[in-house]
């Protein structure tokens, strides 16, 4: 299985709402990444986990909330969005962390997130 | 700071061309580059990793080489379809300080029939 999965696909929410994202990965991967995009920019990131451990936050604001149950899984909590926060959110894995000569990354196919 | 370059930013060829992208990089102190390919709306594919002490990669019609000492990396598309059509970007893996990857702003290939 070499396939990160990310759900939901879309996803519209209210400036007041509160929503999760969700992103798994079963290849044993033990560095996992969120990502936003916005239309024609190459990704932009937001938080590394390495480990099961926070280890880069790119000063996301705080109404981005990530997390990591176990080593398989990320959730990505959301409340009191910005209609800017609109945006294509990836998840992406490698099986070892930020750092090392081989780093592959391997990315889902997304959630396109609309604030309302 | 590390910056990555892809120049053209689209290219529109016929079916059956072979090609090559390229891509740029300010800084040769790399672990690696990556290349990946985004359909739009989609998340992003890996297509070839190289690391830093290699000099090029191979899978199937695609080939990835990697300058470090002049900053460049092609990636050479053979015999290219309409199904190649997509954005391709690529990305070093800088040593030192943030090890974040770092993007180039992608090129948009569209390949005719």
């Amino acid at each position: 299985d070499t396939e990160v999965t990310q759900t939901p696909k879309h996803l519209v929410m209210g400036m007041t709402n509160k929503k999760s994202l969700k992103c798994e990965q079963h290849m044993g991967h033990r560095a996992m990444y969120w990502y936003k995009q916005k239309a024609k920019k190459p990704p932009e990131l937001m938080f590394v986990y390495s480990y099961e451990k926070l280890s880069i936050n790119e000063s996301v604001p705080s109404r981005f909330s990530p997390e990591c149950p176990n080593s398989s899984l990320l959730n990505l909590h959301l409340h009191a969005l910005q209609p800017e926060d609109s945006a294509l959110y990836l998840c992406a894995s490698s099986s070892s962390p930020p750092g090392a000569a081989y780093n592959e990354q391997f990315f889902g196919p997304g959630t396109r997130l609309t604030v309302l | 700071k590390q910056e990555v370059t892809q120049i053209p930013a689209a290219l529109s060829v016929p079916e059956g061309e072979n090609l090559v992208l390229n891509c740029s990089f300010t800084d040769s102190a790399i672990y690696n580059l990556q290349w990946f390919r985004q359909d739009p709306g989609k998340g992003l594919t890996s297509l070839l990793l190289i690391q830093s002490s290699q000099r090029e990669q191979t899978s199937g019609r695609l080939n990835a080489s990697l300058d470090k000492s002049s900053g460049r990396s092609t990636l050479y598309i053979a015999a290219s379809q309409p199904g190649d059509s997509a954005t391709y970007l690529c990305a070093v893996a800088p040593q030192g300080g943030s090890e974040k990857l770092v993007f180039g702003k992608g090129m948009k290939l569209t390949v005719n029939p």
